[in-house]
C-alpha cells in the first residue's frame, strides 16, 4: 500500500544532541513537507521541499534542518539550537495531480526531551 | 498573507448530537482550496474534503455535510447524529490555487469529544 511511513514513532532527546526524524514516502509525490504541532497551536510549517534536491525554510525553521537527496525521503534534524524540541511532529506529501492540494500524511513522531 | 480561524477550541457533546465546527479564512488570492482533515487520536491526519474557490455548492456525505459561504469567507462542517468514533481533533486548511508556492495555512483545530 502507498503512503507515508514516519519514524520513530517516540524518540527522545538529550541536552546538546541532534536527532533526526526519517520520513518515506512511496507515492511518488513530488512535494513534501514537516510540520510541527503543540497543543492548541495547530499545525506550523518546518520546512517544506517542491522537488529533490530543493527546499524552503517554513515559518519556525530556526533549530531544525532538513535534505532532499531522494523524492521519497525527507529528513528532518532537530538540532541543539531547538531549545523547545518537545512537539509531534507530522510530515506531509502532495501531488499536482488530480488529487491537487490534497495533503498525505504519516502517523507522526513523537519527540521529547529528557 | 492567508489566515484561517477555528474559533472554537474544543467542543464536547453527547452521542447523536449534530455539531457544526466553524471556519473563517482571510485570503487575497481570488482563487483558492478549502480543505478539512480529521485527526483521531493516533495522530495521523485524515482528508475529509476539499471545495474550490469557484464552487459554492455544498456537500454532503453520510453524516458529514460542508456549507462553503464565499460571502462571509466561511467553510463550516457539521456532523448529524455524532457518534463516539468522531471523536478528534479538526482542522481547516487554506491552499491557493495558483501563484505561490502552494502551501497550506491550517486553523489551529478544534476538538470534538462525543460522549456515549
Amino acid at each position: 500500500d502507498g503512503g507515508i511511513t514516519q519514524s520513530p514513532k517516540y524518540l527522545f532527546r538529550k541536552e546538546g544532541q541532534n536527532v533526526t526524524l526519517s520520513c518515506e514516502q512511496n507515492l511518488n509525490h513530488d512535494a513534501m513537507y514537516w510540520y510541527r504541532q503543540d497543543p492548541g497551536q495547530g499545525l506550523r510549517l518546518i520546512y517544506y521541499s517542491q522537488i529533490v534536491n530543493d527546499f524552503q525554510k517554513g515559518d519556525i525553521a530556526e533549530g531544525y534542518s532538513v535534505s532532499r537527496e531522494k523524492k521519497e525521503s525527507f529528513p528532518l534534524t532537530v538540532t541543539s539550537a531547538q531549545k523547545n524540541p518537545t512537539a509531534f511532529y507530522l510530515c506531509a506529501s502532495s501531488s499536482p495531480g488530480q488529487q491537487f492540494g490534497k495533503l498525505f500524511f504519516g502517523s507522526g513522531t513523537q519527540l521529547s526531551v529528557l | 498573507a492567508q489566515k484561517v480561524t477555528q474559533a472554537q477550541t474544543e467542543i464536547s457533546v453527547v452521542e447523536k448530537e449534530d455539531v457544526t465546527l466553524d471556519c473563517v479564512y482571510e485570503t487575497r488570492d481570488t482563487t483558492y482550496y478549502l480543505f478539512w482533515y480529521k485527526q483521531p487520536p493516533s495522530g495521523e491526519l485524515v482528508f475529509l474534503i476539499r471545495r474550490n474557490s469557484f464552487d459554492e455548492q455544498n456537500e454532503i456525505s453520510g453524516r458529514y455535510s460542508w456549507n462553503f459561504q464565499k460571502s462571509t469567507s466561511s467553510f463550516n462542517f457539521t456532523i448529524t447524529a455524532s457518534q463516539v468514533v468522531d471523536s478528534a481533533v479538526y482542522f481547516c486548511a487554506l491552499r491557493p490555487a495558483s501563484g505561490g508556492s502552494y502551501i497550506p495555512t491550517f486553523g489551529r483545530g478544534t476538538s470534538l469529544i462525543v460522549h456515549p
